[in-house]
């Protein structure tokens, strides 16, 4: 079974840091890209980053200023998100996501909820 | 990159059919066949429902169709059944490489 699972999320205060994890299976995780796809309370989705297989090219979503850093451990089948200077409204759940081919993500994980707030 | 537009919410009856539209820019939707779509049930992750503009993946019901045209996408959902009610958002890959999601949709089942 394709599966993604994402851990790391938790209650930080603004301006503080968190490390988000994915760990992928059933799949040759070494072959595909990746994304991160935040959603706030209540609100829409939101795309905040992309890897390609080999971690030589990454892209992030203009409004997180340089803070966020996404990388890839393929002999761990692991993706990570590196989230630096948080803000409070940076707080969503946070999903990981397999770009099958460009434009399109499947599956997702089930999730991280990031709270940033003193 | 500003989200691509959707209506807040649709309404039908079980049976009917409803189409939710997505629009974007020549810069998103109508530069690439790259759009998905994802139904989000509440409280669970999203579910691939569409890709490349109108093709299904393996065991999603024929109830679901998509279409483009220009900087518009469609979803059509067929034959409106309770399970389709939840939140509907369409995704596109962007000229600058980067994906924009639209603003989401909320399906109510009357």
């Amino acid at each position: 079974e394709v599966q993604l699972v994402e851990s790391g999320g938790g209650l930080v205060k603004p301006g503080g840091s968190l490390r988000l994890s994915c760990v992928a299976s059933g799949f040759t995780f070494s072959t595909y890209r990746m994304v991160w796809v935040r959603q706030a309370p209540g609100k829409g989705l939101e795309w905040v980053s992309s890897i390609n297989s080999r971690s030589t090219s990454t892209y992030y979503v203009d409004s997180l200023e340089g803070r966020f850093t996404m990388s890839r451990d393929n002999a761990k089948n692991s993706l990570y998100l590196q989230m630096n200077s948080l803000r409070v409204d940076d707080t969503a759940i946070y999903y990981c996501a397999r770009e099958v081919r460009l434009g399109w993500f499947d599956p997702w994980g089930q999730g991280t909820l990031v709270t940033v707030s003193s | 990159q500003s989200a691509l537009t959707q209506p807040a919410s649709l309404s039908g009856s079980p049976g009917q059919s409803i189409t939710i539209s997505c629009i974007g820019s020549s810069s998103d939707v109508g530069a690439y066949n790259y759009v998905s779509w994802y139904r989000q049930h509440p409280g669970k992750a999203p579910q691939l429902m569409i890709y490349d503009v109108s093709n299904r993946p393996s065991g999603i019901s024929n109830r679901f169709s998509g279409s483009k045209s220009g900087n518009t996408a469609s979803l059509t959902i067929s034959g409106l059944q309770a399970e389709d009610e939840a939140d509907y958002y369409c995704s596109s890959y962007t000229s600058s490489s980067h994906y924009v999601f639209g603003t989401g949709t909320a399906v109510i089942v009357l």
